[in-house]
């Protein structure tokens, strides 16, 4: 089946940092990807989506400086959350799709970010 | 807009009992349905997906699911569970844009 890596697992670092995780499709071409946030004991919340070559389409709420999204290839997205505060530290997961409808999304193992 | 409810927020069944998870959704044309499956500090497995066609959809691990047009509902199931079954099961409800809309999930304990 289809596979999506996604790096760093868990991370731990100051507040004031940027952080940036990565997503890659490793064995299908990811013309869109999804960015989540998940809290503690609740479901997934869609950040934004990113096309490959374009700018991502954040959802309501979310901040578009704080949490950068690049979708550079076919293979790689990533979310950089810059200048990351306690509030930011939860879980986030990647997701990718390919271009076409009947193919569904395919999720990454999520990342631990805690800010200290 | 689309949405999904999952009434039950925690399920209890024995290794060897059936497993029924509800799923009711609201879209306005036809949906595509999802269920994945999160095993604790894991992602999203996808477990089944409906698009079209036979509304008895087959998926891994011995799950299937039925979609109930007249019920807006796409429950999943199993004959008889294993321990390693114990996890969260999410519903989700997509569309011509691909976004998916989670439902609340459901936690599954197994108990031997």
């Amino acid at each position: 089946g289809a596979v999506v890596s996604q790096h760093p697992s868990w991370v731990i670092c100051k507040s004031g940092t940027s952080v940036k995780i990565e997503c890659r499709s490793l064995d299908f071409q990811a013309t869109t990807m999804f960015w989540y946030r998940q809290f503690p004991k609740q479901s997934l919340m869609l950040m934004a989506t990113s096309n490959e070559g374009s700018k991502a389409t954040y959802e309501q709420g979310v901040e578009k400086d704080k949490f950068l999204i690049n979708h550079a290839s076919l293979t790689l997205s990533t979310l950089t959350v810059t200048s990351a505060h306690p509030e930011d530290s939860s879980f986030y997961i990647c997701s990718a799709k390919g271009e076409m409808a009947s193919q569904p999304q395919h999720f990454g193992d999520g990342t631990r970010l805690s800010i200290l | 807009a689309q949405s999904v409810t999952q009434p039950d927020i925690h399920i209890t069944v024995s290794e060897g009992a059936s497993l029924e998870l509800r799923c009711n959704y609201s879209y306005g044309a036809t949906p595509y349905l999802f269920w994945y499956v999160q095993s604790p500090g894991q992602g999203l497995q996808l477990l089944l997906k409906y698009f079209s066609g036979d509304t008895l959809v087959q998926g891994i691990k011995g799950f299937e699911a039925e979609f109930k047009r007249s019920q807006s509902s796409f429950n999943l199931r199993k004959p008889s569970v294993h321990w390693s079954d114990a996890a969260e099961y999410f519903c989700a409800v997509g569309g011509y844009d691909y976004k998916l809309s989670f439902g609340a999930g459901t936690t599954v304990t197994v108990r031997a």
